[in-house]
């Protein structure tokens, strides 16, 4: 079946420090690829997309880039700030469905 | 800016007994799901609820379990009997459309905590 693997966490980082979280997916179509941020307190809330091979997503200085040829969506930031502190999730969903499929959550502490 | 919304944010109950968590969805959102987190595990789907019927259902989602929009703005998730094992988070999610292209809005979830 379909599943989402993402590095465990927690990852504590300096500010403006270099951050890479690792997700990998089985799926056994094509599908959407998507990053799920949570802030304390709050809701998960949508940080970027992908919907096909090679796309690349990016907000908020976040990006990652769709490869199907290594099953990978991997988020990387240049340069995080304090306020990037948060849980993030890596997630599929299949095409001709809406329900998401989640990685387990990896938790950022970012220090000043 | 619209949000979901649920209620209450924390329920405590003895096992055995019925809850129901209770949701907002967007306005203008046609699509409604609920997806829960035990402690540590990851977010799984539950159901999804277009047209007032359910669309799709995951193995979790078993008779112990059921979902209504009772009036034009609340949409509920029931459980019936509840154990130990379904104390988790659960978040609902709305979206305009269906399908992987479209963005789901989750609320800030409620903790439940079976005991």
């Amino acid at each position: 079946g379909n599943s989402v693997t993402q590095m465990e966490g927690p990852v504590t980082l300096s500010e403006e420090a270099f951050l890479t979280i690792n997700c990998t997916y089985t799926a056994t179509g094509y599908p959407s690829l998507f990053w799920y941020v949570q802030y304390p307190g709050e809701g998960l809330q949508l940080l970027l997309k992908a919907t096909k091979a090679d796309d690349k997503g990016s907000n908020k200085g976040f990006e990652a880039t769709y490869r199907k040829e290594t099953t990978s969506f991997h988020l990387e930031k240049g340069s995080v700030q304090v306020s990037d502190s948060a849980v993030y999730f890596c997630a599929l969903s299949e095409r001709s469905q809406g329900n998401l499929i989640f990685g387990k959550g990896t938790k950022l502490s970012v220090k000043p | 800016e619209p949000e979901v919304t649920q209620t209450p944010s924390h329920q405590v109950t003895q096992m055995g007994q019925e809850v129901i968590l209770r949701c907002v969805p967007i306005s203008n959102h046609l699509y409604f799901y609920w997806y829960r987190q035990i402690l540590g595990q990851k977010v799984e789907f539950l159901v999804s609820f277009y047209n007032n019927e359910i669309s799709e259902k995951s193995e979790i989602f078993d008779d112990q379990f059921s979902v209504e929009r009772p009036d034009g703005s609340n949409f509920t998730l029931k459980i019936r009997s509840t154990k130990l094992e379904d104390s988790a988070m659960y978040f609902c999610a709305s979206s305009e459309d269906s399908g992987s292209y479209n963005e789901q809005f989750f609320g800030p979830g409620t903790r439940l905590t079976v005991l």
